[in-house]
């Protein structure tokens, strides 16, 4: 199984919005509600910043939002600021207890 | 303060074998199902295993199918890789995740541990 279709980098200036697709298939991402984010700093692990599909855990800034529009799921980052400049992996449950993850994105701001 | 170790990593020939474990703390690791996600150096995330709260039920990625065994002991709140027959491109930080928040979500990760496979 493909890993899920992301940009491999964007970029963006501080204050603007900025979006990160990721394109999955129908037996993933258009078959559950169930996309999550994660944001990633070099030498660092992983860190949940959306999950099934558009809910923040706890703790999360609400700049950072959700959706999905059949097999595309989208991560959106308002307000930019430098310490969101980091690598963002989308992750789709793929059913019978697998998942997918996609091939990760590296945001700059500049 | 909730929290995955990983350790058992190291430097490995191919064809060899190594066993990673993961301690659990600061929180009922039995009642959460857990996931072991790997990272190639410069390279993405991909999912590798998974394990119910039981240890009843396991699933793997094709990748690893046959080679890697995921078990857990609840009494001991730890996770198991057991990782055979290791290939050049299963070199990698190994981190383990708990399925929580939604049962789909990885929501707690360890800080990894990294295995090389090199001859």
């Amino acid at each position: 199984q493909s890993a899920l279709t992301q940009p491999a980098s964007v970029s963006g200036s501080p204050g603007q919005s900025i979006t990160i697709s990721c394109t999955g298939t129908s037996s993933d991402v258009g078959s559950y509600n169930l996309v999550s984010w994660y944001q990633q700093y070099p030498g660092k692990a992983p860190k949940l910043m959306i999950y099934d599909d558009s809910k923040w855990p706890s703790g999360v800034s609400n700049r950072f939002s959700g959706s999905k529009s059949g097999n595309t799921a989208s991560l959106t980052i308002s307000g930019l600021q430098a310490e969101d400049e980091a690598d963002y992996y989308c992750c789709s449950y793929a059913g019978s207890n697998s998942w997918i993850f996609g091939g990760g994105t590296k945001l700059t701001v500049l | 303060e909730v929290q995955l170790v990983e350790s058992g990593g190291g430097l490995v020939q191919p064809g060899g074998s190594l066993r990673l474990s993961c301690a659990a703390s600061g929180f009922s690791f039995s009642s959460y199902e857990i996931n072991w996600v790997r990272q190639a150096p410069g390279k993405g995330l991909e999912w590798v295993s998974y394990i119910s709260t039981s240890g009843t039920i396991m699933n793997y990625a094709d990748s690893v199918k046959g080679r890697l065994t995921i078990s857990r002991d609840n009494a001991k709140n730890s996770l198991y890789l057991q990782m055979n027959s290791l290939r050049a491109e299963d070199t990698a930080i190994y981190y383990c995740t708990r399925a929580g928040l939604s049962t789909y979500t990885f929501d707690i990760w360890g800080q990894g541990t990294m295995v090389t496979v090199s001859s």
